[in-house]
């Protein structure tokens, strides 16, 4: 299914500076999401899940933020350096579903120096 | 450890060829996956093995054959390819099946001439 997709598939961001990645979801029963890291030439790289009976969660720099009414999830980077220009996915799992992750299309983020 | 290795890292072949993609965890993960990626799309899955049993085949074509000869191998066989088949073919492997965090390899950059 399409049911995860993302705001902006492109994000430009100075060095120093927060990013923010957004995705909307489209199935209410989804109850797990996760984060990828997509760097060019390798596989996605795990970064942080939340599952649906929380609000938020934090890594280190990076932060995740669910919001369940308006079927929304944000992945927050603080201080963003270079090392973090990648595409970055989101992945939904359906409770009671296949199991299977469902990814979105997924966000460029370009961190200029 | 979270190493999933792929091999090779590269492959082309022509429409006749019979080949094969590899993958490997040694991290006593039950469930194995194969994914499809596209250029500038998300992963798609292509095969779920949970406790070395085909679990999901997502309608794929029987040009790709998976196989799992143990819990720590996946292999993608591969014949009569089409043009259209060339993409990254990512490997990922969790504790099992539905215990949601994936562990992606490198992939293989397959080209089909």
């Amino acid at each position: 299914g399409e049911s995860v997709g993302l705001h902006l598939p492109t994000l430009s961001v100075q060095e120093g500076d927060n990013s923010i990645i957004n995705c909307a979801y489209s199935n209410s029963a989804s109850d797990y999401f996760i984060w990828y890291k997509q760097e060019s030439g390798k596989g996605p790289q795990f970064i942080i899940d939340i599952r649906s009976n929380m609000d938020k969660r934090q890594g280190q720099r990076v932060t995740v933020l669910l919001n369940k009414t308006v079927k929304h999830l944000s992945l927050q980077i603080a201080a963003t350096q270079p090392g973090d220009s990648a595409v970055y996915f989101c992945a939904e799992k359906v409770q009671g579903g296949s199991e299977k992750l469902v990814f979105g299309k997924g966000t460029k983020l370009t961190v200029n120096p | 450890d979270t190493e999933v290795t792929q091999t090779p890292k590269h492959l082309v072949m022509g429409m006749t060829n019979k080949k094969s993609l590899k993958c490997e965890q040694h991290m006593g993960h039950r469930a194995m996956y194969w994914y499809k990626q596209k250029a500038k799309k998300p992963p798609e899955l292509m095969f779920v093995y949970s406790y070395e049993k085909l679990s999901i085949n997502e309608s794929v074509p029987s040009r790709f054959s998976p196989e799992c000869p143990n819990s720590s191998l996946l292999n993608l066989h591969l014949h009569a390819l089409q043009p259209e088949d060339s993409a990254l073919y990512l490997c990922a492997s969790s504790q099992a099946f539905g215990k949601n965090i994936q562990y992606f390899g490198a992939g293989t950059r397959l080209s089909v001439l």
